[in-house]
């Protein structure tokens, strides 16, 4: 069974950069294509970017000079870096498996990131 | 962006009740549309892809449909596990977009 989780800082001060791990159990990260979704009150569900089991990426353009992606095989696990937050980057963030077209399989539980002085 | 357009934004229906949702792309999308159901503190769940193919172990009471650029979701037969926020996502182009949800409540 393929279980994901999201871990990282739940509070981040204004203009530091957000990390999160995302660990994935019960498949080779090497399987599918993995994505960052974020969902806030305001603006719903947004995509971040993706990874694809080809090693491109996708990122929102919204976002993409602040977003870093990386992948780590030997751990099943890959990462996100957003940079320059400010608390409109407040929200849940969640990683998810997806199939290369881009629907989503399995998502994390997700974990809340307050951006806050 | 394509621009997913998705309504009504609420809906209530009581146990056995037929509902449909509906999803509108900005663009043409092809059927490159999914459904996911979020009840309360828990995840999205892939319900639909492609349109209208139901994903693996999901009700037979679901199916979804296409007209050109809408969608739509109906629940044949509302159930008491039904009553969930429902959410469409295009995936023809990057960044996938996801309509605002309707949140389906026990009238």
């Amino acid at each position: 069974q393929v279980q994901l989780q999201e871990s990282g800082p739940g509070l981040v001060k204004p203009s530091e950069t957000l990390s999160l791990i995302c660990n994935v159990s019960g498949v080779s990260i090497n399987t599918y294509s993995w994505t960052w979704i974020r969902q806030s009150p305001g603006k719903g569900l947004e995509s971040i970017a993706c990874l694809y089991n080809s090693g491109g990426t996708d990122y929102n353009p919204t976002l993409n000079s602040r977003v870093t992606l990386s992948i780590d095989s030997s751990k099943n696990q890959f990462s996100l870096k957003l940079s320059s937050v400010t608390t409109a980057d407040t929200a849940v963030y969640y990683c998810a498996s997806q199939v290369p077209t881009g629907y989503l399989l399995q998502w994390g539980q997700g974990t809340l990131v307050t951006v806050s002085s | 962006d394509i621009q997913v357009t998705q309504s009504p934004s609420t809906l209530s229906a009581s146990v056995g009740d037929r509902v449909s949702i509906t999803c509108r792309a900005s663009q043409t999308i092809g059927s490159w549309l999914a459904w996911y159901q979020q009840k309360p503190g828990k995840v999205p769940q892939l319900l639909i892809y492609k349109a209208s193919t139901l994903y693996s172990e999901v009700p037979s009471r679901f199916s979804a449909s296409r007209s050109g650029t809408e969608f739509t979701l109906t629940i044949s037969s509302l159930q008491p596990d039904d009553f969930a926020t429902y959410y469409c996502q295009q995936y023809h182009n990057y960044p996938w977009t996801f309509g605002q949800g309707t949140k389906l409540d026990i009238k």
